[in-house]
């Protein structure tokens, strides 16, 4: 149990699908994350949220959108995905966020995302 | 931007060998954080180093900090099929207008024959 919870685990969408996925935590931190996992890749970090404040966004294609309505769950909306954009998506949580102290990223099981 | 370098990519050892990943920035890091991820799992926390030179022991792993503060490596002493998965050293980094990064390695893949 890693206190990071991320629902569902795999997905399968098409192109012109919606979907979401969810990511809630149970550690009490302040700041939450997501990043992307391909293969080969280093993990690609896309949003932080710091006290549901999103703080940082990568460059990352509107197609991703985060939503965080309290500081224990945060979403990542999906739409019109392209192919490339199959991953492993990871959510994670930090007490304070990057920008502040040395505290460590709890990570989610995360979503295997599909896009066919 | 700050980059950070993992060596190797990938490591096959005889059980019982030792192992040893390197990580090198291109910039000063304030700490280096690193995490192991096992097949099908997500990234998890194994230790933090903040001080120049400093050296970390978790059993058999040892964990270095660079003078400069801009490597690191992680030694696994005689190897168990338990240490399979990958290693990712993370970098913080000071990115400008008061703020940090964290920026990961490509990790190092390390495989057990027992």
């Amino acid at each position: 149990e890693t206190g990071v919870t991320q629902t569902p685990r795999h997905l399968v969408m098409g192109m012109t699908n919606k979907k979401s996925l969810k990511c809630e935590q149970h550690l009490g931190h302040n700041a939450m994350y997501w990043y992307k996992q391909s293969a080969k890749k280093p993990l690609e970090l896309m949003f932080v949220y710091s006290l549901e404040e999103r703080v940082e966004n990568n460059s990352v294609p509107s197609r991703f959108s985060p939503e965080c309505p309290n500081s224990s769950h945060l979403f990542l909306h999906l739409h019109t995905l392209q192919p490339e954009d199959s991953a492993l998506y990871l959510c994670a949580s930090s007490q304070g966020g990057v920008g502040t102290g040395l505290s460590p990223l709890h990570f989610g099981n995360g979503t295997r995302l599909t896009v066919t | 931007g700050q980059q950070v370098m993992q060596i190797p990519q990938y490591q096959h050892v005889q059980e019982g060998e030792d192992f040893t990943t390197y990580c090198n920035s291109s910039t000063t890091l304030s700490n280096i954080q690193w995490y192991k991820q096992r097949p099908g799992g997500h990234p998890v926390f194994l230790i933090q180093l903040v001080k120049s030179g400093e050296v970390k022991k978790q059993k058999r792993l040892t964990f270095q900090f660079g003078e400069a503060k801009k490597n690191s490596s992680l030694h696994i002493t005689a190897t168990q099929t338990t240490d399979v998965g990958t290693y990712f050293c993370a970098g913080k980094g000071y990115s400008g207008a008061g703020s940090y990064q964290l920026t990961f390695g490509k990790g190092t893949k390390l495989s057990v024959i027992p």
